[in-house]
C-alpha cells in the first residue's frame, strides 16, 4: 500500500524558515518524480514544486522561486521542502504527492496519483 | 502558464442525479488533463487522468471527456459520499495549474 507521512509543518513568522518532510513507502520511490502542492485557508489548489526521479531536475511556482528548495533522498525514500523567507501568503496546507508522467512524441505529461494528508504551514506573527 | 477555469462554482445537487462538471483551458492541453476529488480534511483522490482514463479503485459512475480545451466530468448517479470538491489539473507543461474547484453540495 502507497503511504505518504508529511511532517514538519507549524507555526512561523514572517521571514522565518520551515522544512518540510515526506516519508514514502509502499512502492519504489526512487521510480518516480515527487511534488509539492498547497491549498491556502478558502483557495484552491495550487501546484509548487516537483523533483525528477534522480534529484537533480527541478520545477517552481514562479511565487516561491529563489525562497522553497525541493529535494529528495532515495536512500530514505524521503523527500523535502525547505523553505525560507515564508510570507502570510504561504500560510496553506502543503501535500506531497506522488507524480507519475505519461509521454508521446511531443512531450511528458505529469499528474498526481498518491497524495498525504497534509501539513499546515501557518505564517504570522 | 496555462489558466483553467472550471463552471459552476457551486452545484447543489440531490442524491441519485446525474451531474456534469466543466473545466477549459486557457489553450490546447490535447487530452492532457486530470481530475481531483477532495472532501473536507482529507486528501485531494485522483479520479480521471488523460482525460477519461479512471484511476485505479474509482467507480464506473465517473467519466471523464473532452479535448483540446473543453472538458467535462460526469458523475452518472451522483451518491452521498461523492458531495465534495472536484478539481481539474492540466497536465501539459510547467508550472502544472489547477482549476479553481466545483464543490458539489446537498440540495
Amino acid at each position: 500500500e502507497v503511504q505518504l507521512l508529511e511532517s514538519g509543518g507549524g507555526l512561523v513568522q514572517p521571514g522565518g524558515s520551515l522544512r518540510l518532510s515526506c516519508a514514502a513507502s509502499g512502492f519504489t520511490f526512487s521510480n518516480y518524480d515527487m511534488s509539492w502542492v498547497r491549498r491556502a485557508p478558502g483557495k484552491g489548489l495550487e501546484w509548487v514544486s516537483n523533483v525528477n526521479t534522480g534529484g537533480d531536475t527541478t520545477y517552481y511556482t514562479d511565487s516561491v522561486k529563489g525562497r522553497f528548495t525541493i529535494s529528495r533522498d532515495n536512500s530514505k525514500n524521503t523527500l523535502y521542502l525547505q523553505m525560507n523567507g515564508l510570507r502570510a501568503e504561504d500560510t496553506a496546507v502543503y501535500y506531497c504527492a506522488r507524480t507519475p508522467y505519461y509521454y508521446d512524441n511531443t512531450g511528458y505529461y505529469y499528474y498526481f496519483d498518491y497524495w498525504a494528508q497534509g501539513t499546515l504551514v501557518t505564517v504570522s506573527s | 502558464e496555462i489558466v483553467m477555469t472550471q463552471s459552476p462554482a457551486t452545484l447543489s445537487v440531490s442524491p441519485g442525479e446525474r451531474v456534469t462538471l466543466s473545466c477549459r483551458a486557457s489553450e490546447s492541453v490535447s487530452s492532457n488533463l486530470a481530475w481531483y476529488q477532495q472532501k473536507p480534511g482529507q486528501a485531494p483522490r485522483l479520479l480521471i487522468y488523460v482525460a477519461s482514463t479512471r484511476a485505479t479503485g474509482i467507480p464506473a459512475r465517473f467519466s471523464g471527456s473532452g479535448s483540446g480545451t473543453e472538458f467535462t466530468l460526469t458523475i452518472s448517479s451522483l451518491q452521498s459520499e461523492d458531495f465534495a470538491v472536484y478539481y481539474c489539473q492540466q497536465c501539459k507543461s510547467w508550472p502544472l495549474t489547477f482549476g479553481g474547484g466545483t464543490k458539489v453540495e446537498i440540495k
